[in-house]
């Protein structure tokens, strides 16, 4: 029941762009996006909805297709800053507020 | 505000040894629920609580047991510590909306508790 998250390790540039996917094999009711920096608590991103949205977060924006039960995580022109490890969470209509996380993707932006 | 604060932040437990991590939040949140992390496995749930005097078993409640007497509170109980217990430990906590769910908001997350039963 635990999303699958894709790829598991990303290496980029400064400025360049990047795509975190997670994919759930049940009906999704919501995706969380949380980063993680090491050693640190994971620090809300955003949060969508069924319905097919899209949410922006300064220069990191992300979708949820809900007829393919994923959602995608964008990131353009990556800062340094935006290293750290990529979680989505989700939540199904029929597990109340059992949300389970995926194992994550590790993003590093190098200068 | 002080926002979810969980302690000890590192913690040594002998095989057998009990222990209770502690949760506190001050932002009058309803949900809270415990993780734990381990490497290569992302955050798994224990157990999670949609308000005082309610609790219900995540994805790998044995060997684990919560109570919620209060809002604030949400600790988390090691009944028999075991080697395969070693691992951070968070506690999350978010507003929920009228009539439970608490899926439509984001969780805040306390700063982890570092546990290693030897």
């Amino acid at each position: 029941q635990q999303p699958v998250q894709s790829p598991q390790a990303v290496i980029l540039r400064e400025g360049e762009d990047a795509v975190i996917n997670c994919s759930s094999s049940k009906a999704l009711y919501s995706v969380h996006w949380y980063r993680q920096k090491h050693g640190e608590a994971p620090v809300f991103l955003m949060i969508l909805l069924k319905g097919g949205e899209q949410k922006g977060h300064e220069k990191i924006s992300a979708s949820f297709n809900e007829k393919k039960q994923q959602s995608s995580l964008y990131l353009t022109a990556s800062q340094l800053s935006y290293s750290g490890t990529y979680f989505c969470g989700t939540a199904h209509e029929d597990l109340n507020n059992d949300m389970r996380f995926g194992a994550g993707t590790r993003l590093t932006v190098k200068p | 505000n002080a926002g979810v604060t969980q302690t000890p932040k590192f913690q040594v437990l002998k095989t057998g040894q009990s222990m209770t991590l502690q949760c506190a939040q001050d932002m009058n949140h309803e949900y809270m629920s415990w993780y734990r992390q381990d490497p290569g496995m992302g955050l798994r749930l224990i157990h999670y609580s949609v308000g005082a005097g309610i609790t219900d078993q995540g994805e790998v409640p044995n060997g684990y047991n919560v109570s919620r007497s209060t809002t604030e509170d949400f600790p988390l109980r090691l009944l028999s510590a075991a080697p395969s217990q070693t691992s951070v430990y968070f506690c999350a906590s978010s507003y929920s909306m009228v009539g439970g769910g608490a899926l439509n908001y984001g969780y805040t997350f306390g700063s982890g508790t570092r546990l290693t039963v030897v």
